[in-house]
């Protein structure tokens, strides 16, 4: 079945530096992927989004990279601030379904100041 | 931006009893609305999908009479949690869908913290 799992649960970086955060899906049906920021207690907040058909998106701060050979994606954040400090899901919707929208497993990133 | 509203933020309630959580959309109408449910330090689990005007679509394993979802309007869903029991404890988040814009993107709700006692 459809399956969005994270490399790593935890990530601690240092203010200033840049982080990456990684997710592997494993159906190559899926054609939009999605990252999202979750503060304790809050829902999820979007951050960028990446169609099937690209394999690198820029944001303000954050770039999403996405290879489909290998069915990976990620995300980085430049210049990580103690704000950044969340729960990052990286999530899919496939083709079919409708618009349900499927989360991986999620990764907690601290960043020390 | 798209803005949608969940209430209550959290609630108390005794076992047995029956919560509803609303879900608004504020700026925009939403065919379909999502509901999901996070247990603490997890991911969130799609529960049901709720379709405006018709039955809402749950998934595998998820009681729809348990949780009953209402979506009346275009810019309301309600999850209903009948006779809960601590086990209903969790963290329910909605989401919705702008039926004016062509891509994907979701807007989530602020989430309803439930404790059962």
């Amino acid at each position: 079945g459809e399956s969005v799992g994270l490399h790593l649960p935890t990530l601690s970086v240092q203010e200033g530096d840049n982080s990456i955060i990684n997710c592997a899906y494993s159906n190559s049906a899926s054609d939009y992927f999605i990252w999202y920021k979750q503060e304790s207690g809050k829902g999820p907040q979007f951050i960028i989004d990446i169609r099937s058909n690209m394999d690198k998106r820029q944001g303000q701060r954050v770039t999403v990279l996405l290879n489909k050979t290998v069915k990976h994606l990620s995300l980085q954040i430049a210049a990580t601030q103690p704000g950044d400090s969340a729960v990052y899901f990286c999530a899919e919707k496939g083709k079919t379904g409708g618009f349900k929208t499927i989360f991986g497993a999620g990764t907690r990133l601290f960043v020390k100041a | 931006g798209a803005v949608v509203s969940q209430h209550p933020s959290w609630v108390i309630c005794k076992s047995g009893t029956s919560v509803k959580i609303e879900c608004r959309s504020l700026d925009f109408q939403a065919t379909t609305m999502f509901w999901y449910r996070q247990f603490p330090k997890q991911s969130l689990m799609l529960m049901a999908t709720s379709n405006e005007g018709s039955k809402a679509t749950y998934e595998q394993g998820v009681e729809k009479d348990k949780f009953l979802i209402n979506h009346a309007s275009l810019t309301l869903s309600t999850l209903t949690v009948t006779s809960a029991h601590p086990e209903d404890s969790s963290f329910y988040i909605c989401s919705a869908r702008d039926r004016g814009m062509t891509n994907e993107k979701l807007f989530f709700g602020s989430g309803t913290q439930l404790s059962v006692l």
